[in-house]
């Protein structure tokens, strides 16, 4: 069984068009993430829900709309689509901890969504 | 920024322990050094995380300083799948949303040859 899955696994669409990817994790976490793998092969967040609410949302283009309808799933919508956005996409989840001294539990990652804007 | 300093690429022999160090010489006492690596075409995979005590589980052995300025990575008995881009990241411990992120670095390329 798939902890994190995503689909599409690949993604080919022109510019100027909207496209959604969406993830889904089965591990009982209430933390998911978004990030975002260039062709330099940088890895670099770009959301974090816990719980349906956004906690982490780095400097991405308000053309990326992430959307959490329950803390099992954490989509991702690109409007009007660039050249740049070509890259892969990892959707990752993970457990946080409440307790002062503990430590928030390792992410486990999807297998990634490559998206290529032609 | 990545806190991490790696080698870009390393070689390792089948059979042979793959030793893969990390420096992070501005790690903060409530910060922990995990490792993850990537295999091509995958996404990234956990490994081991310390805080300052070495750690051992079944993929590997994680070793750090006294001084908690670097770890090595060690995988015991290297195989021709373990090569992949490997990660050392540090990540402050504790509850709230600048704790969750992971920075990842350019990371080192284990080669394990046959």
């Amino acid at each position: 069984d798939t902890a994190v899955s995503q689909t599409p696994k690949y993604l080919v669409t022109q510019m100027g068009n909207d496209k959604s990817i969406k993830c889904e994790q089965n591990l009982g976490h209430d933390t998911m993430y978004w990030y975002k793998q260039d062709s330099k092969k940088f890895l670099k967040i770009m959301f974090s829900y816990n719980n349906k609410e956004l906690i982490i949302n780095e400097t991405v283009p308000n053309r990326f709309s992430p959307k959490s309808p329950d803390k099992a799933h954490l989509n991702l919508h690109i409007n009007s689509l660039e050249l740049g956005d070509s890259a892969v996409y990892f959707c990752a989840s993970s457990q946080l901890q409440i307790a002062v001294s503990s430590y928030n539990s390792p992410l486990h990652f999807g297998n990634g969504t490559r998206l290529t804007v032609t | 920024d990545a806190k991490t300093t790696q080698p870009p690429s390393m070689d390792c022999a089948e059979g042979r322990a793959a030793n893969l160090p990390c420096n992070h010489s501005t790690i903060s006492g409530n910060e922990y050094v995990y490792w993850y690596r990537q295999i091509h075409s995958q996404g990234p995979q956990y490994i081991i995380h310390g805080l300052k005590n070495n750690e051992t589980n079944e993929m590997a052995s994680l070793i750090i300083t006294e001084d908690r300025k670097s770890s090595t990575l060690i995988l015991p008995h290297a195989t021709l799948r373990d090569t992949a881009v490997y990660y050392c990241i540090v990540r402050p411990r504790g509850y709230g949303g600048a704790t969750n992120k992971l920075i990842f670095g350019t990371g080192t390329l284990l080669a394990v040859q046959p």
